[in-house]
């Protein structure tokens, strides 16, 4: 589960420091988005969700943010920690008759100890 | 629950050769999809099922590739014959609807020589 891309981007961040993650998705009739996170060896695990009808939502510890506007999604990771280190990806789900969702590259997160 | 299930966890062949990947979703999903992971490309839809039936098999790669959903708790993803571009790692997920989150399971990794 750990084969992503070897040039992902990557987000070094100090242990107990807020995480942005940052996503451009790619069609504007998206209207539905979620936040997955992939560790090594793993499958990508669900984290958060958004509906087009919002532009916040708060979890714990995670925010997600959308601009629909520019077509923006970002991830916002409280008090990051060592356990958060992990890939995450953005996916967009449009209903094209049926649904279909369209996973990003990837940003590949550390955090420091 | 055990989550979604995938064997096996590893799968190793000579080109040529046929593959068939199994997956059980989670009890009452009714919504799965196979996905594969590479380097390269990320995570790309392959197809998916609404209640065991195929709606989007337009990431199916060529005529190589075939899966099959025969009841609600087990879906196929064969490969016949295999080729080396094959590789990858290979994902089921499974979800409520396809309007809502996904389950992934671990995955399988295919290496094709």
């Amino acid at each position: 589960g750990e084969s992503v891309g070897l040039h992902l981007p990557t987000l070094s961040v100090q242990e107990g420091d807020n995480s942005i993650i940052n996503c451009a998705y790619s069609n504007s009739a998206s209207d539905y988005f979620i936040w997955y996170k992939q560790e090594s060896g793993k499958g990508p695990q669900f984290i958060i969700d958004i509906r087009s009808n919002m532009d916040k939502r708060q979890g714990q510890r995670v925010t997600v943010l959308l601009n629909k506007t520019v077509k923006h999604l970002s991830l916002q990771i409280a008090a990051t920690q060592p356990g958060d280190s992990a890939v995450y990806f953005c996916a967009e789900t449009l209903n094209t008759g049926g649904f279909k969702t369209i996973f990003g590259a990837g940003t590949r997160l550390f955090v420091k100890a | 629950d055990a989550g979604v299930i995938q064997s096996p966890r590893h799968e190793v062949t000579e080109m040529g050769q046929e593959v068939t990947l199994r997956c059980k979703p989670i009890s009452g999903h009714n919504s799965l999809f196979w996905y594969r992971q590479t380097m390269m490309r990320g995570l790309e839809l392959l197809i998916y099922f609404n209640n065991n039936v195929p709606i989007d098999d337009s990431g199916m790669p060529e005529d190589r590739f075939s899966a099959k959903m025969p009841n609600a708790s087990f879906s196929t993803l064969k490969i016949q014959p295999s080729e080396p571009r094959d590789s990858a790692v290979y994902f089921c997920a499974s979800s409520s609807g396809t309007g809502f989150g996904y389950t992934f399971g671990s995955g399988t990794r295919l290496t094709v020589v």
